[in-house]
Order: structure tokens, then C-alpha cells, then sequence
């Protein structure tokens, strides 16, 4: 099992580009749920995809989207990139929607916007 | 509003000494309460849930809904212990949607 994986591990952007994040959930796990976390912070929730449908979102703007494809990965993008982007992106799967405790995280992407 | 509170950026004790590192919230339901902690250089990962009432690594956790806490306690900290704790809550029924404290990053000196 090598868990939650998440591509790239660190990347560099420049205001006002746009980025994608992927990440492999657990195999068997439908839900993928995005979190980001600010330097300093907790996570905070951004999305959360089961059945490649959203089942939630957090309060974030319309710059942030993602999708889940039929294999049950997730992209996470994010367009227009500001300074206040930058942040650990977080991505976790877990099984139906019900079992809270079997969530499992993965490694996260840090993000730099220059 | 829904929130989850950990008053202590940073708890610094001894070696043996007892822990507890503070958690309220605040839910309009019953919500389902957890502590997840983050070693160094390795990811988040579930230490416990309420709902299992159980021991992790001596580590223990009791939901008190009438003060809207969860504090997690250790009677004799390990230097092993010493990470970045955070509390969090999710509805019912709403897994993997997660709402997180600011964390508490415990020292545990020799």
C-alpha cells in the first residue's frame, strides 16, 4: 500500500498562472477531499469528490476547481495565481462518505507563488 | 458557526511529564471529533477518533459535549511524542470533509 500520492511534490509559479495538482488515492478509496494549509495554519477544506461528483466545498473562490476521473484520481487547479496561494495542498481519500476516521493523507504539494 | 479551537500555538514540557493539549469546538449537531498528528517530515495521519474510545501510543481523548471539548491527554510525555497536533471535526455522515484547529505543536524535552 503506498498510500495517498500526490504529483508534484513542490513547484514554483508566478502571479497570475495557473497550476494543476494531481493525486492517486488509496487503491479502493472513492473519495478524494482537498485541503489547503497555510503556513502556521491547520487544513482547510477545499473540496471533496466521491463517485467523481462534488459532494462538498469549502469557502473558496471560483479560481479554485477539481475533478475526479473513473480511475478515482483528483486535479486540483487553481487559475489566476495570487501570493496568498502559496500553501501545502493537501489531498486525502477515504472510503464512503460516512466513515470520517479511515481518511488518509497524502505527502502534499508545496506551492510557491512568486 | 462551524469551528474548532487549540488555544496553545506551542506546549513545551519534560520528558514524564503529564500532557494535555486543549480542544474546543463548535458544531450545531453532533459532530464526529479526532486528533490527527504530524511527525516531522512525514504526513497527517490519525492518532484518534472519539467515537472509538480508545489508546493510541498512551495518548487518550473524552468528548465532553457539555463544555464542547476534547482535550487529548498522556500521563508521562516521550521525547517521540514531540510533533504537531491538530483536533478536528467532521458532521455526520460527512467523511472526509474535515474542519481543523490551528494545531499545537508539542515539545518534549529530555
Amino acid at each position: 500500500d503506498a498510500g495517498v500520492t500526490q504529483s508534484p511534490t513542490h513547484l514554483i509559479k508566478t502571479r497570475g498562472q495557473h497550476v494543476t495538482l494531481r493525486c492517486s488515492p488509496i487503491s479502493g478509496h472513492k473519495s478524494v477531499s482537498w485541503y489547503q494549509q497555510v503556513l502556521g495554519q491547520g487544513p482547510q477544506f477545499i473540496f471533496q469528490y466521491y463517485e467523481k461528483e462534488e459532494r462538498g466545498r469549502g469557502n473558496f473562490p471560483d479560481r479554485f476547481s477539481a475533478r475526479q476521473f473513473p480511475n478515482y484520481s483528483s486535479e486540483l487547479n487553481v487559475n489566476a495565481l495570487l501570493l496568498g496561494d502559496s500553501a501545502l495542498y493537501l489531498c486525502a481519500s477515504s472510503l464512503p462518505l460516512g466513515l470520517a476516521g479511515v481518511v488518509r493523507f497524502g505527502p502534499g504539494t508545496r506551492l510557491t507563488v512568486t | 458557526a462551524q469551528r474548532v479551537t487549540q488555544p496553545e500555538k506551542l506546549l513545551s514540557v519534560f520528558k514524564g511529564a503529564p500532557v494535555e493539549l486543549k480542544c474546543n469546538y463548535s458544531y450545531s449537531g453532533s459532530p464526529e471529533l479526532f486528533w490527527y498528528v504530524q511527525y516531522s517530515r512525514q504526513r497527517l495521519q490519525l492518532l484518534l477518533r472519539h467515537i472509538s474510545r480508545e489508546s493510541i501510543k498512551g495518548f487518550t481523548a473524552d468528548l465532553n459535549k457539555g463544555e464542547t471539548s476534547f482535550h487529548l491527554k498522556k500521563p508521562f510525555a516521550q521525547e517521540e511524542d514531540s510533533a504537531m497536533y491538530y483536533c478536528a471535526l467532521s458532521g455526520h455522515n460527512q467523511g472526509g470533509k474535515l474542519i481543523f484547529g490551528q494545531g499545537t505543536e508539542l515539545s518534549v524535552k529530555p
